[in-house]
């Protein structure tokens, strides 16, 4: 198994521009999510799926979309990207089970930087 | 709402004493606590995770924790600090299912420096 996969690992932007970053899982896990990382923040939710076509909003969710038409894939969209999005982003996935199996794992991150 | 705390930015530590990173939380009915580990420029490997049973789990590289229902806490402690355990350490709660909530949220992190 790959795991959790997220691409690309870095990425420079131009205030007001669009990307799109990537997640994929081969485990066929339930849950997905997105998580930016910011010096002295921790982790902050973005994003979070419970299953295909259902998502929600967590923590931080205010310029960035997603969608869940897989259960292997979780794209994160920024609509039109700022300087106060740059952070690095990470992804993970879990069975969501409630139960021994439930364990969030971590893609390796995308670093991105907004001028 | 779910809350996290980790109260200390940074715990200093010689090496082969024991050390406590601590974590508080607060969520609705009975909690799913996690630590996770993040070596530098990594991602995050999970450390250990209380979902029931007994309160004091046993994780990872000699990592255990112990959950505390009364003072809502789940703190990190290891007998014997290893100057490779210095990494940043996340605590996290997810709140069960019935409270119609299904986020993981973390805390702000605690960076654990072991001295040789």
């Amino acid at each position: 198994n790959a795991g959790v996969t997220q691409t690309p690992k870095f990425q420079v932007l131009k205030t007001g521009q669009s990307m799109t970053l990537q997640c994929a899982q081969d485990m066929n896990h339930e849950y997905m999510s997105w998580y930016r990382q910011d010096p002295g923040m921790g982790l902050r939710l973005i994003h979070y799926s419970v299953g295909a076509g259902i998502t929600d909003q967590g923590e931080v969710p205010n310029g960035y979309n997603v969608s869940r038409s897989t259960t292997e894939d979780f794209p994160l969209r920024l609509l039109s990207a700022a300087p106060s999005q740059t952070s690095v982003y990470f992804c993970a996935s879990s069975p969501f089970s409630g139960g021994a199996q439930e364990t969030q794992y971590f893609g390796p991150g995308t670093r991105l930087l907004v001028l | 709402a779910q809350s996290v705390a980790q109260p200390e930015d940074q715990v200093n530590v010689a090496e082969g004493n024991p050390l406590t990173v601590k974590c508080t939380y607060s969520v609705s009915g009975n909690p799913y606590l996690f630590w996770y580990v993040q070596y530098p420029n990594r991602g995050l490997q999970f450390l250990l995770k209380y979902i029931t049973g007994d309160n004091l789990v046993k994780g990872s590289y000699g990592f255990e924790a112990e959950f505390n229902k009364s003072q809502t806490s789940f703190h990190l402690k290891k007998p014997s600090a290893l100057v490779s355990d210095s990494a940043l350490y996340f605590c996290a709660v997810r709140a069960p299912r019935e409270a119609g909530t299904y986020k993981y949220i973390f805390g702000t992190g605690t960076r654990l420096k072991v001295l040789a």
